[in-house]
């Protein structure tokens, strides 16, 4: 059974520039959680989408966005980077009911911004 | 005040040790906890997921929910070089919204 997709695993941009990160969850998993893990935060909760919407969101400015598809498959996007948004972006899947609610993380993609 | 606290560590332990990582969190409202072991350079993997109070088992790994001093542990028995990793602590009480700790980075000295 294949895991949790991320892709890229590493980019660089520049200050200004967007950036797209793709995930591709688990088979039959029709939740995607979004994270954010730095050195000095930790892991830090973006947002969740089911079923094509967002239903939770975490504080963070609006630069930071994302969207699911109906294949399950989802995009976050950060736009006018800046260098505090080099990190480890974690996306994880889940089945979202009572119980089986447990996340199961890709391997990251991990962004430097110049 | 972050919603989750772990002490970072690092902890070095001996080869065949007993590891007891420990959390604190302060919502009263949290049922889902969990423990995620992180290597370097890869995703978290689940170690341990329990809903509400109480203990869970796992060949070396238990799991402890206090939920009256809202306090979560995870004992490792006979720590191996291999459990040498970052050890991170989830709770939550909405469904897929967690909140992590920063994570206890182990050292398994062989």
């Amino acid at each position: 059974k294949a895991g949790v997709t991320q892709t890229p695993r590493y980019l660089i941009k520049t200050r200004g520039q967007q950036v797209t990160l793709s995930c591709s969850p688990i088979s039959g998993h029709r939740s995607v959680s979004w994270y954010q893990q730095t050195p000095g935060q930790g892991l830090q909760f973006l947002f969740e989408y089911f079923s094509e919407t967002q239903r939770n969101k975490g504080n963070f400015p609006g630069r930071f966005s994302g969207r699911q598809f109906s294949n399950s498959r989802s995009e976050m996007n950060v736009s006018t980077l800046e260098l505090g948004d080099s990190a480890l972006y974690l996306c994880a899947s889940s089945f979202r009911e009572p119980g089986a609610n447990v996340l199961t993380f890709g391997a990251g993609s991990r962004l430097t911004v110049l | 005040q972050k919603e989750v606290e772990q002490d970072p560590g690092p902890l070095s332990v001996p080869e065949g040790a007993i590891v007891s990582l420990n959390c604190t969190y302060s919502n009263s409202a949290f049922q889902y906890f969990m423990w995620y072991r992180q290597y370097s350079r890869k995703g978290p993997e689940l170690l341990m997921y329990t809903y509400s109070s109480g203990n869970k088992e796992d060949g070396r790994f238990t799991a402890q929910v206090d939920k009256s001093s809202k306090y979560i542990s995870l004992f490792i028995r006979d720590s191996q070089p291999s459990d040498s990793a970052t050890y991170l602590c989830a709770a939550g009480y909405n469904f897929n919204k967690f909140y992590f700790g920063s994570g206890t980075k182990l050292n398994v000295k062989p």
